[in-house]
C-alpha cells in the first residue's frame, strides 16, 4: 500500500515569494490534515479536511495561508506572501475516518516538505 | 485546551540499556494518546497507541501505559538499540469535536551510542 505523497520535499526562497506544496493521500483515506512543524518543536495542526470539506481551520493564518482538496483525494497548501517564520517542515497526514472515529484513528504522515524562507 | 509536556532532551543512552521518556498530558475529555516516532530522514510513524485508561500499546520493544490518575504516558523499552536512534513525540487526540486532531510534545531526541 502506497503511503502519503508529498511534494517538493525541499523548498527555498524568499520573503514576500508565494509557494504551494502538494499531498496524496492513502487511497480511500477520508480525513486529511496540514501541521507545520517548526525546528525544535512538535507538528502544529494548520488544516483539516473531511473529504473535500474544512473541518477544522482555527489554527491557519488566513492572511497568508489557503489550503483546498479537490474532488476529496489531492490537496494543496499555499502560502502567499511567505514570511521568515514559514520556514518550517510542512506534514500532511490522511486516515481512514479520523473525522467519525475521533480520536482513536491512526494518522500516517507523509515525508513532509522543508521550506525556507530567506 | 489540550497539551501535552515531554521530557527534557536530548537524550544519550548506550546500546542496551534501560529508556524511559517521560510524558505528561492536559485534557478536558477523554483523550488516546499516541507515541510517534521520527528516524533521520524519514516522515513521522506511529510507535503506539492507547485509547483508554489502563490500556498499554506495545510495538518493537516498547510500551507505555495509559494513567488516567498520573495523566501520563511514559514511553519505556527495556535494551535500547543503536537503529532506536531518533526524535519520539507524545501526541494526544481528544474525542468529540476535535475530529480526530492530534496535539503534540515537543519531541525528545534520543541518541544511542554502541
Amino acid at each position: 500500500e502506497a503511503g502519503v505523497a508529498q511534494s517538493p520535499r525541499y523548498k527555498i526562497i524568499e520573503k514576500r515569494q508565494s509557494v504551494a506544496f502538494w499531498c496524496n493521500p492513502i487511497s480511500g483515506h477520508a480525513t486529511l490534515y496540514w501541521y507545520q512543524q517548526i525546528l525544535g518543536q512538535g507538528p502544529k495542526l494548520l488544516i483539516q479536511f473531511q473529504n473535500n470539506g474544512v473541518v477544522d481551520d482555527s489554527q491557519l493564518p488566513k492572511d497568508r495561508f489557503s489550503a483546498e482538496r479537490l474532488k476529496g483525494v489531492d490537496s494543496t497548501l499555499k502560502i502567499q506572501p511567505a514570511k521568515l517564520e514559514d520556514s518550517a517542515v510542512y506534514l500532511c497526514a490522511s486516515s481512514l475516518e479520523g473525522f467519525w472515529r475521533g480520536g482513536t484513528d491512526t494518522q500516517y504522515f507523509g515525508p513532509g516538505t522543508r521550506l525556507t524562507v530567506l | 485546551g489540550n497539551s501535552v509536556t515531554q521530557m527534557e532532551g536530548p537524550v544519550t543512552l548506550s546500546e542496551e540499556a534501560f529508556l524511559t521518556i517521560n510524558c505528561t498530558y492536559t485534557a478536558t475529555g477523554y483523550p488516546s494518546l499516541f507515541w510517534y516516532v521520527q528516524y533521520p530522514g524519514e516522515g513521522l510513524q506511529l510507535l503506539l497507541k492507547a485509547t483508554k485508561a489502563d490500556d498499554k500499546g506495545s510495538n518493537k520493544g516498547f510500551e507505555a501505559t495509559y494513567r488516567k490518575e498520573t495523566t501520563s504516558f511514559h514511553l519505556e523499552k527495556g535494551s535500547v538499540q543503536v537503529s532506536d536512534s531518533a526524535v519520539y513525540f507524545c501526541a494526544l487526540s481528544e474525542d468529540g469535536t476535535s475530529y480526530g486532531k492530534l496535539t503534540f510534545g515537543q519531541g525528545t531526541i534520543l541518541t544511542v551510542h554502541p
